[in-house]
């Protein structure tokens, strides 16, 4: 069975920094692909950074890009989001999410819920 | 970049059917990549994938479910509605832009 399981959330002050993980397993993570998405409480997804199986190509949104680091390690199948400069629209549950190939975003994780608040 | 456009809002009766769209640009739905997908997500849970590249099912997904595209414009269709598949539903698009992933605003489906 396929799990993702995020972790790393929690209340942080604005301007401060976080570290979510995604642990796979299940499947052979070093082949997929990887996205980090994102929801505000009561809105819809947002996508938040892309990290290919070998980490040659990575790619953020518009409103994370130079406060987010995404990256991974396939021999400890985990994937990362480093997010620092926190604002408060960056509160949102943070899902990761497997892809792969075409627009198949098949295996998500249960979303780790990220507070940014003073 | 701005979001996919959805309605806000669908309805339909047990066993009817009902059709979600979802507009984009000729940089995302209407452009060369047939990589429009389909999310379907109850309150508290994770998105679930339906329909993946415009038309395809993903193994278990019941075939109630369909996906098209024309234009600029991709649509979900639900048919033989059921109260399970009342839900919050997502669209997405690759873009030819310098990110990855749009999404939709999303569309709530109530089933009366």
């Amino acid at each position: 069975e396929v799990q993702l399981v995020e972790s790393g959330g929690g209340l942080v002050q604005p301007g401060r920094s976080l570290r979510l993980s995604c642990a796979a397993s299940g499947l052979t993570f070093r082949t997929y692909s990887m996205n980090w998405v994102r929801q505000a409480p009561g809105k819809g997804l947002e996508w938040v950074s892309y990290i290919s199986s070998s980490s040659s190509s990575i790619k953020y949104a518009d409103s994370v890009k130079g406060r987010f680091t995404v990256s991974r390690d396939n021999a400890k199948t985990s994937l990362y989001l480093q997010m620092n400069s926190l604002r408060d629209e960056d509160t949102a549950v943070y899902y990761c999410a497997t892809e792969a190939g075409g627009s198949l975003l098949e295996y998500w994780g249960q979303g780790t819920l990220v507070t940014v608040s003073s | 970049q701005s979001a996919l456009t959805q309605p806000a809002s669908v309805s339909g009766s047990p066993g009817q059917s009902i059709t979600i769209s979802c507009t984009g640009t000729s940089s995302d739905v209407g452009g060369g990549y047939n990589y429009v997908s389909w999310y379907q997500q109850h309150p508290g849970k994770a998105p679930k994938i339906m329909i993946y590249d415009v038309t395809n099912r993903p193994s278990g997904v019941s075939n109630r479910f369909s996906g098209s595209k024309s234009g600029n414009t991709a649509s979900l269709t639900i048919s033989g509605l059921q109260a399970e598949d009342e839900a919050d539903y997502f669209c997405s698009s690759y873009t030819s832009t310098s990110t990855r992933w749009l999404f939709g605003g999303g569309t709530k489906l109530t089933v009366l």
